[in-house]
């Protein structure tokens, strides 16, 4: 199986300040077809997950432009460039490049 | 609006068996792919299985397999996952989430716990 590894598992960041979280795979998540199917998701307190990015670095529908990914093969990061209070939550990084679909532990955003 | 309703949660003794459904609807349900996807409580996300669109492709992750089966009636708009021989460890909201590898949207969850 593809292991996603994230860090930091913890982030406890400054309002207006910027944040990064790291995803790291354990197989390369080039797909045959040329595409890396590597998505984001937030899932703030009490709620579904909700998908952020997808194909690393698609923002989704409705994504505030402060959001963004990138990365490629086995490493990938999303980055928040200003952190707002609404972003506290959990971040997973999943992969659907091959079976099963992994995802990462999870990080943890906090405001410090 | 794109949303789906899952329904079928509840406390169920260890061995024993249940059947989540998932109800779609602001799109055409027959043109997607579905996956089933839990968390514990209070863990992370972990993929339980997925069938494609006709049905004819159905994966499963292997702390279910054998024991659950993914289905769909794309006649009635809706997923569902038939739980047997449940665990403790089996313990999680169930999500049902659209997409091969969108992941989108999710719906709301439902809560199995596995208790004696």
């Amino acid at each position: 199986d593809v292991v996603m590894t994230q860090s930091p598992l913890s982030l406890p960041v400054t309002l207006g300040q910027p944040a990064s979280i790291s995803c790291r795979s354990s197989q390369s998540l080039v797909h045959s077809d040329g595409n890396t199917y590597l998505n984001w998701f937030q899932q703030r307190p009490g709620q579904s997950p909700r998908r952020l990015i997808y194909k690393v670095s698609n923002r989704g529908s409705g994504v505030p432009d402060r959001f963004s990914g990138s990365g490629s093969g086995t490493d990938f990061t999303l980055k928040i460039s200003r952190v707002e209070a609404e972003d506290v939550g959990v971040y997973y990084c999943m992969q659907g490049t091959k079976w099963p679909i992994t995802f990462g532990q999870g990080t943890r955003l906090e405001i410090k | 609006q794109v949303q789906l309703v899952e329904s079928g949660g509840g406390v169920v003794q260890p061995g024993g068996s249940l059947r989540l459904s998932c109800a779609a609807s602001g799109f055409s349900f027959s043109n997607y792919d579905m996956h089933w996807v839990r968390q514990p409580p209070g863990e992370g996300l972990e993929w339980v299985a997925f069938m494609r669109t006709d049905g004819r492709d159905i994966y499963y992750a292997d702390s279910v397999k054998g024991r659950f089966t993914i289905s769909r009636d794309n006649s009635k708009n809706s997923l569902y996952l038939q739980m047997n021989s449940l665990r403790a460890e089996d313990t999680a909201v169930y999500y049902c989430v659209r997409g091969r590898t969108d992941f989108d949207p999710w719906g709301q969850g439902t809560l199995i716990t596995v208790s004696s």
